[in-house]
């Protein structure tokens, strides 16, 4: 079955950096993009953008672009988040989701991976 | 960017009920919305997309209508797995935008 297992929590302190990893399977993963969502403690989900697992070509919603950079290590089956210069406003869980084929939609989510930034 | 004001936040209804969740796009996105759950422990579900299409998996007891900027999910003969948090989205543009969510609890 399909399968999206995120890295576990991480808590860092401001302007550290932090790599979170996607790894998949159940699937060709270069067949399906890959997005990034985020959701602060206790808000709505956040579209940040998403990769192409063929080409490696990132897309990034322009709140998001500068710090973070998405990856991959294909033969690894996985995606990765990079978020650099942490914030306390990076705090929140991050989600990498699978693309429905042909469509700007997420068909397959992560479990989360949880990011707190605090002094 | 297209704004997706969902409505209403909260929603308490029994089971067996029907209840309605509306999402209304700031601007024309012809019938590209999706509608997603989010529940604690779970991964997040997709349950329709291009407005009225059924994920592979969503029992038809979901619905989906609308086209241009105003969209309704309507779900039948509630269960105790229904409740949870329901997320509009729209797939038109970048950037792909969400609703804020509507909490659908047991009364």
């Amino acid at each position: 079955q399909i399968q999206l297992v995120q890295s576990g929590p991480e808590l860092k302190k401001p302007g550290e950096s932090v790599k979170i990893s996607c790894k998949a399977s159940g699937y060709t993963f270069t067949d399906y993009a890959m997005h990034w969502v985020k959701q602060a403690p206790g808000k709505g989900l956040k579209w940040m953008g998403w990769i192409n697992t063929y080409t490696g070509q990132p897309t990034y919603a322009d709140e998001f672009k500068g710090r973070f950079v998405f990856s991959l290590e294909a033969s690894a089956s996985t995606a990765n988040l990079q978020i650099s210069n942490l914030k306390n406003e990076d705090t929140g869980t991050y989600f990498c989701a699978r693309q429905l084929q042909l469509r700007y939609v997420m068909d397959a989510w992560g479990q989360g991976a949880s990011v707190t930034v605090s002094s | 960017d297209v704004q997706m004001t969902q409505s209403p936040s909260n929603l308490a209804a029994s089971p067996g009920e029907s209840v309605s969740i509306n999402c209304k796009a700031s601007k024309i996105i012809s019938n590209y919305l999706a509608w997603y759950q989010q529940k604690p422990g779970k991964a997040n579900k997709l349950l329709i997309y291009s407005g009225s299409t059924l994920q592979s998996g969503t029992p038809s007891k979901f619905s989906g209508s609308g086209s241009g900027t105003d969209f309704t999910l309507t779900i039948r003969n509630l269960e105790p797995e229904d409740f949870g948090l329901y997320y509009c989205q729209q797939h038109h543009e970048y950037p792909f935008t969400f609703g804020s969510g509507t909490k659908l609890e047991i009364k």
